[in-house]
């Protein structure tokens, strides 16, 4: 079965600090793919950034990056430079072999903080 | 490409009636999801569609839940006999190909109420 777990429920941040908000996941799958989004309280879910499984070389997105250690199941998200707008949900998705379904975390609740 | 469109944005209803909501993914996108999202939790998968047809459904999708994407473009979700449990943020995703990275893009959600 696929899992993903994020452990932290809320985050704060100072207004220009680096922020690292964690997740780990579970499958069997060699194949798979790690994405994170961003739910503002609009509610929209805004795709941030991917990884996959056979990737060797962390992924980045500007001010977001992927810490991908696959041998500890992890696939930490990293905001650099926090702004005001970075104030969210941050949610941890994972998309298996057969990519059917994506399996979504319960969310980290990020306030950036001036 | 005017992102995923979901309509209507919010629903409130009595308990027992039916509810109808619909999706029109990105034009060019063959894949399309519906999820439900509780407060504090993340999305669940309730039901894929590559095409027209319905390929996967998630065992949360009780007899009372039908989707369809008739022609493989829009996409409807129906609650029938709708219950306080049904109230939820009901979220439509889309996405294109096979690849493993392409993410799905979601449309703004329909908020479900059932008073």
């Amino acid at each position: 079965a696929q899992k993903i777990t994020q452990t932290q429920p809320g985050m704060f941040v100072q207004e220009k600090e680096a922020v690292t908000l964690d997740c780990t996941y579970d499958t069997s799958d060699q194949s798979y793919g790690l994405f994170w989004y961003k739910q503002p309280s609009s509610g929209e879910m805004i795709f941030l950034i991917y990884q996959g499984s056979y990737d060797e070389q962390n992924a980045t997105e500007g001010r977001y990056s992927l810490n991908f250690q696959k041998a500890r199941k992890s696939a930490n998200l990293v905001i650099s430079a926090s702004q005001l707008g970075d104030s969210a949900m941050y949610f941890c998705a994972m998309r298996g072999n057969t990519g059917n379904q994506f399996y979504f975390g319960t969310g980290t609740s990020l306030t950036v903080i001036p | 490409d005017t992102g995923v469109s979901q309509n209507p944005r919010h629903k409130i209803t009595k308990r027992g009636q039916n509810v109808t909501f619909r999706c029109d993914p990105i034009s060019e996108h063959n894949r399309l999801y519906w999820y439900r999202q509780t407060l504090g939790q993340g999305p669940e998968f309730l039901t894929y569609f590559q095409n027209e047809a319905q390929l996967e459904k998630s065992r949360l999708l009780s007899d009372r839940f039908s989707a369809e994407r008739p022609k493989g473009s829009f996409s409807t979700l129906e609650i029938q006999r709708t219950e306080q449990g049904d109230s939820a943020m009901y979220l439509c995703a889309s996405s294109f190909g096979r690849a493993s990275n392409q993410p799905q893009h979601f449309g703004d959600g329909t908020r479900l109420s059932i008073l």
